[in-house]
């Protein structure tokens, strides 16, 4: 079947505008994770969604980033007002995960967004 | 707060020889799970071997197995006869155990393999 796919492959945006990266995870898988990775930084969780909500936001670097899931299925990541720093990898992944079993269910991984401020 | 660390920025090996990779990482769990990631220049990051902490035997994948040291907090991955589609990045991660929603990976800086022919 399909795997994780993400879109756009690669983005350029100016200082200051809005970008939106899309994420369509494996279907029926309900977990779906967004991961920063940056030079400085390496590789950072941002945020988990389980279903349609979002009990972990806690790597969200500020308020200009936002995420939302619909259908239990596509995810957007929105930044705002992107700023230079916020030039990364941006890599979704997405697992079934299994009520009552152990949280091991591996993560499947797209094959990222580059974003580039200039 | 748990961490990963990994020591080795670049490793370079010869083909068909094998290499080790380092990693060791911090948690005050007594239950989780332990990953090794590749990540080619395609940017895809792919699942090489997993470990579950309460599992003593050590996990292996064909050419690849760890050695997972839980006292000493220390998972490193080998890779024996080395090919040249194993250079990549490769990312050691943790994962918490059961409970609550924090699936989410740990990674490590990552360790630049090269292989050479």
């Amino acid at each position: 079947g399909a795997g994780v796919s993400q879109s756009p492959s690669n983005k350029v945006t100016e200082k200051g505008k809005d970008v939106e990266l899309r994420c369509d995870p494996i279907s029926g898988h309900t977990a779906l994770y967004w991961y920063r990775q940056s030079l400085g930084q390496g590789l950072e969780f941002l945020i988990y969604f389980q279903g349609n909500s979002a009990p972990d936001k806690s790597g969200l670097p500020s308020d200009r980033f936002s995420a939302e899931r619909t259908g239990g299925s596509v995810s957007t990541l929105t930044i705002q007002r992107t700023q230079q720093e916020d030039s990364a990898v941006y890599l979704c992944a997405s697992s079934l995960t299994l009520a009552g079993s152990p949280l091991y269910n591996e993560q499947f991984f797209g094959p990222g967004t580059r974003l580039t401020v200039l | 707060a748990q961490t990963v660390t990994q020591s080795q920025p670049e490793m370079s090996v010869q083909e068909a020889e094998t290499v080790t990779l380092s990693c060791t990482y911090d948690t005050s769990e007594s239950d989780y799970y332990l990953f090794w990631y590749k990540q080619p220049p395609s940017r895809q990051m792919i699942l090489v071997i997993r470990q579950e902490a309460y599992k003593q035997q050590n996990a292996t994948e064909n050419r690849f197995s760890v050695n997972f040291q839980k006292a000493a907090k220390s998972f490193s991955l080998k890779i024996s006869d080395s090919q040249l589609g194993d250079a990549a990045m490769y990312f050691c991660a943790y994962r918490k155990s059961y409970g609550g929603s924090q699936g989410n990976l740990i990674f490590g800086k990552g360790t630049k393999l090269s292989v050479k022919p």
